[in-house]
């Protein structure tokens, strides 16, 4: 079972800086890799997918990247909507089993 | 576009069966994968199966035993039976879409429903 780490939990920042998020996988996996940022009381919202490409609509401030057990994204700016929880998720080649990490909440 | 939306009951009792639908809007529920995640209180997100139109599915092996999914095409509707509930199985729900690549389920979920919470308890 592969096993999605965070860091950090917390990210204290404020509008205008740069964020860079980190999640660690346990084994490699591929590059079927997603990150999904969530606001109180609604669904997740995909914003990156195969690691790198991000989602339709999704500005341009936010970027991911790295490969194998190592994934980052960053926010280049922050904007007063961007503060909320992300989450990385990975996709295991076969079986095709779906993991998510615990979340780093940006406030 | 697309559009997911979860129903069924909020509230069920210590094991009992929990029941959802989600019905898609806007869209074609045909070539593409459909899964269910949910998010215990103030929790994480867990994946629980997903449902290829067709039928074919595959599960979280922690929920592989109580867990069966099942598509209605006609209806663009898939739905979630999860027996044997306890006080952890109370969560937020959601439903999801996910895309074919290649031969496999693509690595994302896009859209997802609004969640439907779900409540165990007497």
């Amino acid at each position: 079972e592969i096993v999605l780490t965070q860091s950090p939990v917390t990210l204290s920042l404020s509008p205008g800086e740069r964020a860079t998020l980190s999640c660690r996988a346990s084994q490699t996996a591929g590059n079927a890799f997603a990150w999904y940022q969530q606001k109180p009381g609604q669904a997740p919202r995909l914003l990156i997918y195969d690691a790198s490409n991000r989602a339709a609509g999704i500005p341009a401030r936010f970027s991911g990247s790295g490969s194998g057990t190592d994934f980052t994204l960053t926010i280049s700016s922050l904007e007063p909507e961007d503060f909320a929880v992300y989450y990385c998720q990975l996709r295991s080649n076969w079986p095709p089993i779906f993991t998510f990490g615990p979340g780093t909440k940006v406030d | 576009q697309v559009q997911l939306q979860e129903s069924g009951p909020g509230l069920v009792k210590p094991s009992e069966t929990l029941s959802l639908t989600c019905t898609v809007s806007g869209g074609s529920i045909y070539s593409y994968y459909w899964s269910w995640i949910r998010q215990a209180p103030g929790k994480g997100l867990e994946w629980i199966g997903y449902i290829y139109f067709s039928g074919s599915t595959n599960y979280n092996p922690s929920f592989k035993s109580r867990v069966t999914l099942s598509v209605d095409t006609s209806k663009k509707q898939f739905s979630l039976k999860m027996t044997s509930v306890t006080a952890a199985d109370t969560a937020v729900y959601f439903c999801a879409r996910a895309d074919v690549s290649g031969v496999l389920i693509s690595g994302w979920f896009d859209p997802w429903g609004q969640g439907t919470l779900v409540t165990v308890s007497s």
